[in-house]
């Protein structure tokens, strides 16, 4: 089975703190994603990236960054948190190709205090 | 921008019901139409991808069928159980680009 795992299920962290979320994949897939949720929302894109040290914004970049120096892991990184970054953050990944299913991990509750 | 709704918001049913909901999503540039299945306190898990016109999938007791020319997507549970709680997510996805475009979802509480 596909796992991916994002390093915390909850963290809180303080306005201006930079904040790294983790993930990782154990399938050998090419395409990795970053999205949040807010309520009342849909899942909305923050980056995307198909393959090592390649990325692409999403719709929600501003405030964020990544990192993809493997091919297994993808990092998002808040570089000063805020509170509007307050959510819940899920990573995803798939093989290549835009019609693969998406295979998540349990996400990340972020609040920023 | 694109815009994919989903309807209902949310729904509660008895168990034994059946029920369905809508997704609608763009007519042009279709490439495929995903619905996945969140839990609370678990990753959402990919249901049905779903890439033609007229096609129907079906998972036990869930199916789902396309119409890509009007714009919409159903997904139909038959006798729903109480295990079949969860947030229903549908994802357009456009051709030539790898955004998954995903609606607000349709929250389902099947009571016991």
């Amino acid at each position: 089975d596909v796992k991916v795992t994002q390093s915390s299920r909850y963290l809180v962290k303080r306005t201006g703190e930079k904040v790294f979320l983790e993930c990782v994949q154990d399938m050998d897939h090419e395409n990795m994603f970053w999205y949040r949720q807010d309520p009342g929302l849909g899942l909305r894109l923050i980056y995307f990236s198909y393959d090592v040290k390649m990325k692409e914004k999403g719709d929600i970049p501003e405030g964020y960054s990544v990192s993809r120096e493997k091919k297994e892991r993808f990092s998002l990184i808040l570089e000063s948190a805020s509170t509007n970054q307050t959510s819940m953050y899920l990573c995803a990944s798939s093989y290549t190709g835009n019609n693969e299913k998406l295979f998540f991990g349990s996400g990340t509750q972020l609040s920023v205090l | 921008i694109l815009n994919v709704e989903q309807s209902p918001q949310s729904l509660h049913v008895q168990e034994g019901d059946s029920t369905n909901f809508t997704c609608s999503f763009p007519s042009s540039n279709f490439y495929a139409l995903h619905w996945y299945r969140w839990e609370t306190a678990k990753s959402p898990e990919a249901l049905f991808v779903m890439t033609l016109n007229g096609d129907e999938k079906k998972k036990g007791r869930i199916s789902a069928t396309l119409n890509t020319k009007e714009g919409y997507s159903y997904l139909y549970i038959k006798g729903s159980q109480p295990e079949d709680s969860a947030t229903y997510l549908c994802a357009f996805v456009g051709s030539g680009t790898y955004k998954y475009i995903f609606g607000t979802g349709t929250r389902l509480k099947v009571l016991a």
